[in-house]
């Protein structure tokens, strides 16, 4: 199983460019997520969706959006870049907690490293 | 709103000491989730424990061992007998779970950096 795929891995953007991040699971998960990494920060939630067609906010949204037309895909779209949106990004997926079998375990993608300059 | 607190930022010990991580929440809801994620220097994350709120007892998996302590709102972490491999960056977690399908939200600490030397 390759359970969660997030491309690039890494990425330059310059200031005002915009670009997706790409985030796919292959386990049939409800629920998947954004987070992103700053040192001294830990994971701050962006968006999240509970299932296709369902999206909302996390923590810090801005500058940032998402969609969910599949169960597989959640991509992150940076409109916009600014050099505070250099950071770690990384893709989530679960089950949603109604589920008997769920531990509640985030699988986490390998991360993708942004540099905005 | 949700809060959780891991106050050291970095610890060093020598292999083979034990060494426990510390970690705080704050919640509102009277059901959560609560969990430990393991990041290498690899960068991936590693999910090591998930504890619900009405579940108190400790777990002891191998050298790994977790007391939760809702009297204190604590879900503290210790290593026995700490090995080289263990160095990483240890995240605790909470999660809401009063609604179906956002158990998973989680808020995280910022992390404490384990580092073990020979």
């Amino acid at each position: 199983n390759a359970g969660v795929t997030q491309t690039p891995k890494f990425q330059v953007l310059k200031t005002g460019q915009s670009m997706t991040l790409q985030c796919a699971q292959d386990m049939n998960h409800e629920y998947m997520s954004w987070y992103r990494q700053d040192p001294g920060m830990g994971l701050r939630l962006i968006h999240y969706s509970v299932g296709a067609g369902i999206t909302d906010q996390g923590e810090v949204p801005n500058g940032y959006n998402v969609s969910r037309s599949t169960t597989e895909d959640f991509p992150l779209r940076l409109l916009s870049a600014a050099p505070s949106q250099t950071s770690v990004y990384f893709c989530a997926s679960s089950y949603p907690s109604g589920r008997a079998w769920n531990t509640g375990e985030l699988f986490f993608g390998e991360g993708s490293r942004l540099t905005v300059l | 709103a949700q809060k959780v607190t891991q106050a050291q930022t970095e610890i060093s010990v020598v292999e083979k000491e034990d060494v426990t991580l510390d970690c705080v929440y704050e919640t509102r809801d009277t059901t959560y989730y609560l969990f430990w994620y393991k990041q290498p220097p690899s960068g991936e994350l590693v999910f090591l424990i998930r504890r619900n709120s009405f579940d108190e007892q400790n777990e002891i998996s191998g050298r790994y061992s977790w007391n939760f302590q809702k009297s204190t709102s604590s879900f503290n972490f210790t290593i026995t007998a700490s090995q080289v491999v263990d160095s990483a960056v240890y995240f605790c977690a909470l999660s809401e779970a009063q609604n179906t399908g956002t158990a998973s939200k989680l808020t995280f600490g910022t992390g404490t950096r384990l580092q073990v030397t020979l």
